[in-house]
């Protein structure tokens, strides 16, 4: 069974760049021809879709996100990565990492000082 | 960029009801899509992909409907484990998510 983990800081300065990092267990990123993507969920309110990448390494982003947002992976680890820069109190939210049906249980990460 | 509009925002209705939720988008989206069920607290699950496949394990009180540009999500006979917020997601043109209903119990 596929598992995907979120990891990285919960609390993230004003200004500065959020990284998380997904883990995927239970099969290989690489033999997926499906995407590999990043969701977020401010506090009480909807999903928002931040960009998803594929195994050959084509990227695609929320163009509402798009000059701020890089989505890499390591296929060596098995593991993909978000990097959101220049964040403020609105990018408060849980973050998701997700395979189609297979989603991580979602990491909150606060922007304060 | 296709939007997603959803409705009603929130629903309450009693256990044993019909519920429907509908899902409008911008353009054509031929069937790319998806209804997911999200608890408090948890991860979203996906319950109907391309717009009418029920996911494996999902009960068969639950189904979807529609094509192109209209869809509808059905709870047959709504049990109380089926309190949630509901969300479509569209995957014709990237990804883009309706705004969410909210289901109670009447």
């Amino acid at each position: 069974q596929l598992q995907l983990q979120e990891s990285g800081p919960g609390l993230v300065k004003p200004s500065e760049t959020l990284s998380l990092t997904c883990t995927v267990s239970g099969g290989s990123i690489s033999s997926s021809s499906y995407y590999w993507g990043w969701i977020r969920q401010p506090p009480g309110k909807g999903l928002e879709w931040i960009g998803s990448i594929y195994y050959s390494g084509s990227t695609y982003y929320n163009p509402s996100l798009k000059s701020r947002v890089t989505i890499s992976v390591d296929t060596s680890k098995n593991q993909f990565s978000l990097k959101l820069s220049s964040v403020t109190a609105a990018d408060t939210a849980v973050y998701y990492c997700a395979h189609v049906q297979h989603w991580g249980q979602g990491t909150l990460v606060t922007v304060s000082s | 960029d296709i939007q997603m509009t959803q409705s009603p925002s929130s629903l309450s209705a009693s256990v044993g009801d019909r519920v429907t939720i509908t899902c409008q988008a911008s353009q054509d989206i031929s069937n790319y899509l998806n209804w997911y069920q999200q608890k408090p607290g948890k991860a979203p699950k996906l319950l109907i992909y391309d717009a009418s496949n029920l996911e494996t394990g999902v009960p068969s009180r639950f189904s979807g409907s529609g094509s192109g540009t209209d869809f509808t999500f059905t709870i047959s006979s709504l049990q109380p484990e089926d309190i949630a917020t509901y969300y479509c997601q569209q995957y014709d043109n990237l990804l883009t998510f309706g705004q969410g209903t909210r289901l109670e119990i009447k």
